[in-house]
């Protein structure tokens, strides 16, 4: 059984940056070549902020970037701003269905 | 402009048969390869994956809801459905419908609606 696991939370401040991590706990970890990343802000859909592991969708700043190394993914927020003080989710493939992490608060101090 | 709209009831009755309707505007379901998607959260939880469709019939479904899950597309009026049997309190949650940002992709969900909240509750 896969699952994707992120830190229950994180914090920074203001200016800092803050990196999200996203583990595939996993026999096999080939099926974790694409990786998405979500913002949600409560009572709200989440919105996409990466996808492809690195790609920003257009609208999306250049703070936000991805990166991922062996069953690690990583979402980097640099110059943290009060506004990306959120819920972060991964998501990837498992085998031909697909799991979201179990999320990650950001508290921006 | 895409637009996605979750609608249905916001109360269902435990065993029984949880049924919602995404109606898209802006957009095609039929246009292009697109995997349309339904993702749940239970309230205070993380998001869980419901399953995505294309419009030619391909459908995945989540593993541990597929022998209660049924997606369904009706092209003529845009929408695409969510039937799920069998309900009980663990499925109260919002359920979302979305679109993902490229063809063939099912986890890169760029467009969502609203939300819709279903309580399972007698």
């Amino acid at each position: 059984q896969s699952a994707l696991t992120q830190p229950r939370s994180v914090s920074g401040s203001p200016g800092q940056s803050v990196t999200i991590s996203c583990t595939k706990t996993s026999s096999d970890v080939r099926g974790f070549t694409y990786v998405s990343w979500y913002q949600q802000y409560p009572g709200k859909a989440p919105k996409l902020m990466i996808y492809d592991v690195s790609k920003r969708p257009s609208g999306v700043p250049d703070r936000f970037s991805g990166s991922k190394s062996g069953n690690t993914a990583s979402l980097t927020i640099s110059g943290l701003q009060a506004e990306d003080e959120a819920d972060y989710y991964c998501c990837s493939y498992a085998g031909s269905f697909v799991l979201f992490g179990g999320g990650t608060k950001l508290t921006v101090l | 402009q895409l637009q996605l709209q979750e609608s249905g009831p916001g109360l269902v009755k435990p065993s029984e048969t949880l049924s919602l309707t995404c109606t898209v505007s802006g957009d095609s379901i039929g246009s292009r390869s697109y995997f349309w998607g339904w993702i749940r959260q239970p309230p205070g939880k993380g998001l869980e994956w419901i399953g995505s469709f294309h419009y030619s019939g391909i459908t995945y479904y989540n593993p541990s809801l597929k022998s209660r899950v049924i997606i369904s597309v009706d092209t003529s009026k845009n929408q695409f459905s969510l039937k799920m049997s069998s309900v009980t309190a663990a499925d109260t949650a919002v359920y979302y419908c979305a679109r993902p940002i490229d063809d063939h992709n099912l986890i890169s969900f760029d467009y969502w609606g609203q939300g819709t909240l279903v309580t399972v509750s007698s």
